[in-house]
């Protein structure tokens, strides 16, 4: 099966800083990856996706760029603010079958202000 | 929150006793998905279902079952719960049309 890795698992950025995760994915059939956050206590709330046939895709201060070749696809948070601190995951999935999502670890990310 | 609700959202129980929790979803979407969070392991599948009846195991499936009787609701049962299955309970669906996938608010459960 798919195994997807995340890394950092923790990261610290001033206010304003930029911030980046990365992961990757050893199944190339995948196709779909979706990013979420999870803010402690709540839910994961997707925040970003981007599917297989896109290298990348933007939503005002957060972006994901794919590669995949390398196959590992990236999280990119410009102009962090302290409200952008939780805990992140990556996971990729295959659009087609809609059947399993495999998520990475997590990354725990804190702005400080 | 793409409607998907569930219950109990907490519950303290006795090691060996049975356990029922419930996903409840008012958009009718085909897929749905049981994940336990732990620290240090991320959301890892339980079970997953892709209709009426139609089940299948996830990577941490022992010591669980799932019954899907009617689209709307997915029931995880922990036929004898253990210590070990200490867990946040996150219920998830598919939307049908874009893919993506929705959680629930999930089910904080404690065997002791």
């Amino acid at each position: 099966g798919e195994n997807v890795e995340q890394h950092p698992s923790t990261l610290s950025v001033q206010e304003g800083d930029s911030a980046v995760i990365k992961c990757t994915y050893s199944d190339s059939a995948s196709n779909y990856f979706p990013w979420y956050k999870q803010e402690l206590g709540k839910r994961p709330q997707l925040i970003i996706d981007i599917r297989s046939n896109v290298g990348e895709k933007k939503d005002q201060r957060i972006a994901v760029t794919l590669n995949k070749t390398a196959k590992h696809f990236s999280l990119h948070i410009t102009e962090t603010q302290p409200e952008d601190s939780a805990v992140y995951f990556c996971a990729a999935s295959w659009v087609n079958t809609g059947n399993q999502f495999y998520f990475g670890t997590g990354t725990s990310l804190t702005v400080i202000p | 929150d793409a409607g998907i609700t569930q219950s109990p959202r907490h519950k303290v129980t006795e090691t060996g006793t049975p356990v029922t929790l419930r996903c409840h979803q008012t958009e009718n979407h085909r897929y749905m998905y049981w994940y336990r969070q732990d620290p240090g392991h991320g959301l890892r599948l339980i079970h997953y279902s892709y209709g009426v009846k139609d089940t299948d195991k996830g990577e941490v499936s022992d010591g669980y079952s799932v019954s899907r009787s009617k689209t709307e609701d997915f029931l995880l049962t922990l036929e004898s719960a253990t210590s070990s299955q200490t867990s946040v309970y996150f219920c998830a669906l598919r939307d049908s049309t874009s893919y993506e996938q929705y959680f629930g608010p999930g089910t904080r459960l404690t065997v002791t």
